[in-house]
């Protein structure tokens, strides 16, 4: 299957800081996305981003489908964005289902 | 705008017991999911399910665990008799077609004790 390796495991930010998470895929995909579990376990979506590059607020994603990565960017980061930052993909043909990274865990600071 | 829930957010059973999770996907949503993530661990894929029927199920998903969409709005996993390793959050996901973006709901957190 699909491997999905994100990086950095763990992130400690001061409040204000930005970031960069990155999300590699060891083959071609038809569906990427970022979510973010809080601290109560939920998961919120975040970008539906199988390429290109999309903003929301103070995050955007970017991807890179040749190149088999995604990138997070986060800026002037808070302390509600503490949690754990998931990329998911849906690998190449015929499968139709989310294989998920080990996550990026962030912890902000104030 | 339209979301995916869960009922219950947090049920503590005990071992051997059956449980029902619910899950009300989005409304015009074809596909439906079931997700689970042990604490500390990634989220794993459990079974998609299609027109009434499992199209797709991992080694997770034996024989204690069955999925049904009794009505037009729900869909539900039961697991059969649940044991200690079946603790986890389970998260229930749809989407319209076969491909694009899989929209989840909050998650039902399971304690087996």
């Amino acid at each position: 299957g699909i491997q999905v390796e994100q990086s950095p495991p763990d992130l400690i930010l001061q409040e204000g800081a930005n970031s960069t998470l990155r999300c590699n895929f060891s083959d071609s995909v038809n569906n990427l996305q970022w979510f973010h579990q809080n601290p109560w376990g939920q998961l919120i979506n975040l970008f539906y981003i199988p390429s290109g590059t999309k903003q929301n607020g103070r995050l955007s994603a970017t991807t890179v489908a040749t190149e088999r990565y995604s990138l997070l960017y986060i800026s002037s980061s808070q302390t509600t964005d503490s949690g754990v930052y998931f990329c998911a993909v849906e690998w190449g043909w015929n499968d139709y289902k989310l294989s998920f990274g080990a996550g990026t865990t962030v912890t902000v600071r104030a | 705008e339209p979301e995916v829930t869960q009922t219950p957010s947090h049920q503590v059973t005990q071992m051997g017991q059956e449980v029902i999770l619910r899950c009300v996907p989005i409304s015009n949503h074809l596909y439906f999911y079931w997700y689970r993530q042990i604490l500390g661990q990634k989220v794993e894929f459990l079974v998609s399910f299609y027109n009434n029927e499992i199209s797709e199920k991992s080694e997770i998903f034996d024989d204690q665990f069955s999925v049904e969409r009794p009505d037009g709005s729900n869909f539900t996993l039961k697991i059969r008799s649940t044991k200690l390793e079946d603790s986890a959050m389970y998260f229930c996901a749809s989407r319209q077609g076969h491909t694009g973006e899989l929209f989840f709901g909050e998650g039902s957190r399971l304690t087996v004790l």
